[in-house]
C-alpha cells in the first residue's frame, strides 16, 4: 500500500512565523505536490516536484517555498505566516508509470 | 487558462443512481481523473480518464467526451457511505499539472 504521511494533522501558528509542512511517501515515487484546499475553492496546486531537487510552481505559489532534498521528502515553507494562509494543505505523490496520485491525510494550518 | 465546472451540491436517494458532471476547458488535456473526498479526510483516486467513452468500476463509472469537454461520473445502488465530494481534475498535456475543480458535495437521503 502506498503510503503519504504528513508531519502535522493540527497546527497554530502565530503571524510572521516560520512555518515547516513535511510530507513524507514510502513508494518511491518521482513526482510529489502540494495544494492548498479552501471551501468554496477546491484544491489549488502551490508547487509540484518531478525529481530531487526540481521544482515548479503552481497555479497560486506565493508566500511559498519548497525544499526537495531527498525523494521521499517534499517539505512546504511559508516564510512568514500570514492569516490568510490558514487552511487545509494537502501533499499528494504519484509515479510516472501510473495515473493515480495518492493523497497525505492534510494539515489544517490555522494562522492566528 | 483552464476552467473546470461542477455542481457545487447534489442530493440523492439511498438505492437510486446519480450522475455527477464535470465540463472542462483547458490548454491541452491529457486525461481526467475522478476522487472521492469524505469531510476531513484526503482525496482518494475513483478514476482517469483518457479516451471516449465510458469506464466501469463496480458501482462506479466514469465517462469522457473529449470533444466536448464533458465528463460525469455515475454512482449506482447508493449507500449512505456515498456521502462526501467528488473532484473532478484534468492533466494538462503541456506541464502535467493536475487541476481540480470545485467539487460537488453529495448528500445521500434514507
Amino acid at each position: 500500500d502506498v503510503k503519504v504521511t504528513q508531519s502535522s494533522r493540527y497546527l497554530v501558528k502565530r503571524t510572521g512565523e516560520k512555518v515547516f509542512l513535511e510530507c513524507v511517501q514510502d513508494m518511491d515515487h518521482e513526482n510529489m505536490f502540494w495544494y492548498r484546499q479552501d471551501p468554496g475553492l477546491g484544491l489549488r496546486l502551490i508547487y509540484f516536484s518531478y525529481d530531487v531537487k526540481m521544482k515548479e510552481k503552481g497555479d497560486i505559489p506565493e508566500g511559498y517555498s519548497v525544499s526537495r532534498e531527498k525523494k521521499e521528502r517534499f517539505s512546504l515553507i511559508l516564510e512568514s505566516a500570514s492569516t490568510n494562509q490558514t487552511s487545509m494543505y494537502l501533499c499528494a505523490s504519484m509515479t510516472d508509470n501510473t495515473d493515480t496520485q495518492y493523497f497525505g491525510p492534510g494539515t489544517r494550518l490555522t494562522v492566528l | 487558462g483552464q476552467n473546470i465546472d461542477q455542481p457545487t451540491e447534489m442530493t440523492a436517494t439511498e438505492g437510486a443512481i446519480v450522475q455527477i458532471n464535470c465540463t472542462y476547458q483547458t490548454s491541452g488535456f491529457n486525461g481526467l481523473f475522478w476522487y472521492q473526498q469524505h469531510a476531513g479526510e484526503a482525496p482518494t483516486f475513483l478514476s482517469y480518464n483518457v479516451l471516449d467513452g465510458l469506464e466501469e468500476k463496480g458501482r462506479f463509472s466514469s465517462f469522457l467526451s473529449r470533444s466536448k469537454g464533458y465528463s460525469y461520473l455515475l454512482l449506482k445502488e447508493l449507500q449512505m457511505k456515498d456521502s462526501a465530494s467528488y473532484l473532478c481534475a484534468v492533466r494538462r498535456n503541456r506541464d502535467d499539472k493536475i487541476i481540480f475543480g470545485k467539487g460537488t458535495r453529495l448528500h445521500i437521503l434514507p
